[in-house]
């Protein structure tokens, strides 16, 4: 079925060390985000992307890099994590002024 | 900057007892607002897009309504499937295809 598919779901790590979390999805949409969601906080923008190739920073990017080779996939890495990241990610793709559609999230703890 | 203020932050209904949820915002230059459902462990998942003061869109039991201030979500005989938070965001003229969310509202719905 086409949709944006989000990996790993759950995801324990330690402080310092790299993780990369994906998301792919099969719609060709051009736009993709990725967030991040805390209690307190709602939804933050972290970065997002226009086309491939084509990344920007949004609300909270520090610690964060992105990279978007292919429409398709828009990976997020946490170079060397901290225990601030521990949070709920989200990746949302769409089309020019379009609504955004959501993957399922990747929760993420770090110790 | 853009800012998304929902109130209130959680709502218990009896089933049938309709209310509304408020979203306060102010951007520079609307383009749209959106208003999500969020289910537990999952994505956020697209009701509504409203473009200007006066529009109104429904679906099922809710309505979504717009002013140039704020927006509403009425929920008409509520049911307990109905129970979820519901996110609203905004989007600028001059944010390209990024969004603003506000904190959410928290809703219950008892048999």
């Amino acid at each position: 079925d086409a949709g944006i598919t989000q990996s790993p779901r759950y995801k324990i790590t330690e402080t310092g060390r790299q993780v990369t979390l994906m998301c792919h999805q099969t719609w060709s949409h051009s736009y993709m985000f990725w967030y991040r969601q805390d209690l307190g906080h709602g939804l933050r923008l972290i970065y997002y992307s226009a086309a491939a190739d084509i990344t920007d920073k949004g609300e909270v990017p520090d610690g964060y890099v992105v990279s978007r080779s292919k429409t398709e996939n828009f990976p997020l890495t946490l170079e060397s994590a901290t225990r601030s990241q521990t949070s709920v990610y989200f990746c949302a793709s769409s089309e020019p002024t379009q609504p955004q559609h959501f993957g399922d999230g990747t929760r993420l703890s770090i110790l | 900057e853009d800012q998304v203020t929902q109130s209130p932050e959680a709502l218990r209904l009896q089933e049938g007892e309709s209310s509304s949820l408020n979203c306060s915002y102010t951007v520079s230059g609307l383009r749209g607002l959106f208003w999500y459902r969020q289910d537990p462990g999952k994505g956020p998942e697209f009701l509504f897009t409203l473009y200007s003061a006066g529009e109104e869109k429904e679906k099922e039991r809710l309505k979504a309504t717009l002013t140039k201030k704020e927006s509403f979500l009425h929920i008409t005989a509520p049911k307990p499937e109905d129970s979820a938070t519901y996110l609203c965001a905004v989007q600028a003229g001059n944010a390209g295809n990024m969004l603003t969310f506000g904190g959410g509202t928290r809703l219950m719905v008892k048999p």
